[in-house]
């Protein structure tokens, strides 16, 4: 049971690029959140997803995109990435009324 | 706004000792208070509080909640080097969405 599993690792960009980082739950969980971590600043939410088909924002969406297509997959999308986005980017998972999963993190920096 | 506040921000023990953590919050619709230890990678799971003046234990962890005062502390006696972490503190809150709002963390440093 691999629980929470999020791709890449870690990653450097330049300024301008996009990627995608994936997230994969294998616990059967219709919640899924993504988080960024900075220095100072504790965990924040960017997207999260209530069930498969739904995604909506957090406290910082901007220039982040979501999706869940299928219910173990949470993906985030960064359009064009920059300088400010450059944090640690952790995704979780919850079955409601509980705490949540987390993944391992990724750690990406946009040079 | 809605916001948790964790205090103190880092804090440096020697093997043995007794810490205390503080978190307090101010967030709308609330459900849980948890705790999590963060070690270089994804915070993991200590304790879920619901109920006040129930200590919840877990070894030389426990931790208690506040509903009146809005607050919640995590004990951790005779502390070991292994406990050396970053704490977070969270609030479950909303209704249907399920969403976890932050501290931002006691670092916690155990010397031996």
């Amino acid at each position: 049971n691999a629980g929470v599993t999020q791709t890449p690792k870690f990653r450097v960009l330049k300024t301008g690029q996009s990627m995608t980082l994936l997230c994969a739950q294998d616990m059967n969980h219709e919640y899924m959140y993504w988080y960024r971590q900075d220095p100072g600043m504790g965990l924040r939410l960017i997207h999260y997803s209530v069930g498969e088909g739904t995604t909506a924002k957090g406290e910082v969406p901007d220039g982040y995109n979501v999706s869940r297509l299928k219910k173990q997959n949470f993906l985030l999308g960064l359009e064009s990435a920059a300088p400010s986005q450059t944090s640690v980017y952790f995704c979780a998972s919850s079955l409601g009324q509980s705490g949540y999963t987390f993944g391992s993190g990724t750690r990406l920096t946009v040079v | 706004e809605d916001k948790v506040v964790q205090s103190p921000l880092s804090l440096v023990v020697h093997e043995g000792d007794t810490v205390t953590l503080n978190c307090s919050y101010e967030v709308t619709n609330f459900r849980s208070l948890l705790w999590y230890k963060q070690e270089k990678k994804a915070p993991t799971f200590l304790f879920m509080l619901t109920s006040s003046g129930i200590e919840k234990k877990s070894g030389r962890l426990s931790s208690i909640l506040d509903k009146k005062e809005l607050f919640s502390i995590l004990n951790i006696t005779a502390t070991q080097t292994g406990d050396s972490a970053v704490y977070l503190c969270a609030v479950l809150y909303g209704g249907a969405t399920n969403k976890l709002i932050f501290g931002t963390g006691t670092l916690l440093a155990v010397q031996p």
